[in-house]
């Protein structure tokens, strides 16, 4: 248990399913991350929420839309996906400080399937 | 962008063996953290260590920033070590990236 949730774990979609995967932490930081991890690939950054305002978007199809309402939720909107987009999508929290970020801490993930 | 280069890439032991797991990377880090993924795909934090030496329990790790490279120690290995384990750095400057390397496919037998 990292004090980090996600929900779901698993997921199923058709290419014209529109979901959202749920990130919670429960660790008091003050900034969220979305990570994708396909096979045999290292784990990629999507996107960088610190003090609830993106910061940082790794050029990621539009396809995929973030939403942070407060520092301790985290949403990743899914519509018209693609098969190559089935991967381990996985959330992370830590606080934000100078000169960077400290330890970032991780959730279960959530496997995506993509029909 | 920063690379990052772990060795070797997969790794076989007999339970009680020790190991060494390295990580080069290319640029001055603010943050150098070491996971272990265990097979449901959960990162489990083991060390966060930009600079010097810790240890916990079996587990050791080792950062000469000066060098730019990280070490994993792994002893008297228990089946439950198996996965993946990764590094993964926060270049100088580069806030609140961290950049992964393709991680080490660890299995201990018994």
């Amino acid at each position: 248990e990292t004090g980090v949730t996600q929900t779901p774990r698993h997921l199923v979609m058709g290419m014209t399913n529109k979901k959202s995967l749920k990130c919670e932490q429960h660790l008091g930081h003050n900034a969220m991350y979305w990570y994708k991890q396909s096979a045999k690939k290292p784990l990629e950054l999507m996107f960088v929420y610190s003090l609830e305002e993106r910061v940082e978007n790794n050029s990621v199809p539009s396809r995929f839309s973030p939403e942070c309402p407060n520092s301790s939720h985290l949403f990743l909107h899914l519509h018209t996906l693609q098969p190559e987009d089935s991967a381990l999508y996985l959330c992370a929290s830590s606080q934000e400080g100078y000169p960077g970020a400290y330890e970032q801490y991780f959730g279960p993930g959530t496997r995506l399937t993509v029909t | 962008g920063i690379q990052v280069e772990q060795s070797p890439p997969d790794l076989i032991l007999q339970e009680g063996a020790n190991s060494t797991l390295r990580c080069n990377f290319s640029d001055s880090v603010n943050n150098l953290q070491w996971f272990h993924q265990n097979p449901w795909g959960q990162l489990i934090n083991l060390f966060y260590i930009p600079s010097g030496t810790k240890q916990n329990g079996r587990l050791s790790a080792t950062t000469v920033a000066t060098e730019r490279y990280s070490l994993l120690y792994i002893s008297s290995s228990q089946t439950t070590d198996s996965g993946v384990y990764f590094c993964a750095v926060e270049r100088a400057g580069a806030n609140s990236k961290l950049t992964f390397g393709k991680g080490i496919t660890l299995s201990v037998r018994p």
